[in-house]
């Protein structure tokens, strides 16, 4: 079983520019969720989907898209790159219980210039 | 406005002694509390849980307390050993919307 996985595992685009980061699980969860991590902010949370074809914003979804694809995968778009999206991007997985406890992917590191 | 708090970025103790992590909160309609713990290059990865009807759960050389009257939870390391060092991150679930809020994190550092 891989888990979470992420891809791709780092990349450089410049400003303007598009790119969607893939998520993928093979763990049979409902919830998906997409976060950034940066320096002294902790992991904040973009967007979330509680289950198959249903999207939910969280604290900090300007400038970013998703799609919930199927219960497998669940990607995350930027139309527009711009130098604030420099992060690390970690997706996650939960069994959707209400106490759950989320998995993550191993990130991706994003660079814009 | 940051909801869950990690005061201290970074701790260092000595191997074998025991290790504190704190996190503060302020927000009462958290219900439930976790710990993840993150190496550098990967991804963060579950430690141990608290639900707000207990006051500490413990799980082998970690035990997390929890003060509701106070808004505060702690991690404790027993004895720490090296492998310990990492960043860890308490996260905290508002039980009206569901979402999980996480503190910025400790750097923990185990001296052998």
């Amino acid at each position: 079983n891989a888990g979470v996985t992420q891809t791709p595992k780092f990349q450089v685009l410049k400003t303007g520019q598009s790119m969607t980061l893939q998520c993928a699980q093979d763990m049979n969860h409902n919830s998906m969720y997409w976060y950034r991590q940066d320096p002294g902010m902790g992991l904040r949370l973009i967007y979330y989907s509680a289950s198959e074809g249903t999207t939910d914003k969280g604290e900090v979804p300007n400038g970013y898209n998703v799609s919930r694809l199927n219960k497998r995968e669940f990607s995350l778009r930027l139309e527009s790159a711009a130098p604030s999206q420099t992060s690390v991007y970690f997706c996650a997985t939960g069994q959707g219980a209400i106490q759950e406890t989320q998995y993550f992917g191993p990130g991706t590191r994003l660079l814009v210039l | 406005d940051q909801q869950v708090k990690q005061n201290s970025p970074s701790l260092s103790v000595q191997e074998g002694r025991i290790s504190i992590l704190n996190c503060d909160y302020t927000n009462s309609m958290f219900d439930y509390f976790l710990w993840y713990k993150k190496y550098p290059a990967e991804g963060p990865t579950f430690l141990i849980s608290i639900s707000s009807i207990k006051d500490k759960n413990e799980d082998g050389r970690f035990t997390v307390f929890l003060n509701k009257s106070a808004k505060h939870l702690s991690l404790h390391i027993v004895p720490s050993q090296p492998g310990d060092s990492a960043v860890y991150f308490c996260a905290a679930r508002d039980s009206g919307t569901y979402k999980y809020i996480f503190g910025t994190g400790t750097r923990l550092k185990v001296l052998a």
